[in-house]
């Protein structure tokens, strides 16, 4: 069966440090990727998605990176944070085969100081 | 990309069966309608996914006019547990295509005794 695994699953960080969040995908090959973040009471907000090793789309201009070096792993990454990056990150798969529904991992919160 | 409008909230009681409409005026001829549910620091889950007309499961129904430029969720006599966001998606074309998933605002929904 297929599962979906992020970490860490929380983390604080000062403004200005690095980041990196990571997600895994087991039991599928050539899935569609997606990083979304979740501010606090707020709807999802897609940042990248991804359909294949490399390619990487972006959809919200930022401090942020993602990156794809694997077929089934997904890496989210910053140089340097900014308050307003703090949230609940989630990562998502769906196979590109046919009708699909996307699944989740269990999401890591990030909370900058 | 057909963007999706829902209320942002709706309340309800047990026992009770909530419909909750989700507008898509520009749903292209291969999009799906998917319905998810997320639980506060979750990731959402699918709950149901059609085309169009009618579709059923075990937890919900779903109804699509002849047109698809709306959808209507219906959760049969609801209890506590249903307290929740709800997502419209509209997108994955019928042959897997279409790459870029992104949600709508979402429904809370309060469910009271």
């Amino acid at each position: 069966s297929q599962t979906i695994h992020q970490w860490p699953a929380t983390l604080v960080q000062p403004v200005g440090s690095p980041l990196s969040l990571e997600c895994t995908v087991e039991g599928t090959s050539n899935p569609n990727l997606y990083w979304y973040r979740q501010a606090a009471g707020r709807g999802l907000q897609l940042l990248f998605y991804s359909v294949g090793i490399g390619q990487i789309s972006s959809e919200v201009p930022q401090n942020l990176s993602a990156s794809r070096p694997q077929d089934r792993q997904f890496i989210l990454s910053s140089k340097k944070l900014l308050l307003s990056d703090s949230g609940f990150y989630l990562c998502a798969w769906i196979n590109r085969q046919g009708a699909g529904e996307l699944f989740f991992g269990e999401g890591s919160r990030l909370t900058v100081l | 990309l057909a963007k999706t409008t829902q209320p942002i909230s709706m309340d309800s009681y047990e026992g009770q069966e909530v419909n909750i409409t989700c507008s898509h005026n520009n749903i292209a001829t291969n999009d799906y309608i998917t319905w998810y549910q997320q639980f506060p620091s979750q990731g959402p889950r699918f709950i149901i996914q059609g085309y169009k007309t009618k579709v059923t499961n075990e937890v919900a129904s779903l109804f699509i006019p002849a047109d698809r430029k709306s959808s209507t969720l219906s959760l049969p006599r609801v209890s506590l547990s249903d307290t929740a966001v709800y997502y419209c998606l509209v997108g994955w074309g019928l042959t897997g295509g279409g790459n870029k998933l992104t949600f709508g605002t979402g429904t809370q929904l309060k469910v009271e005794l």
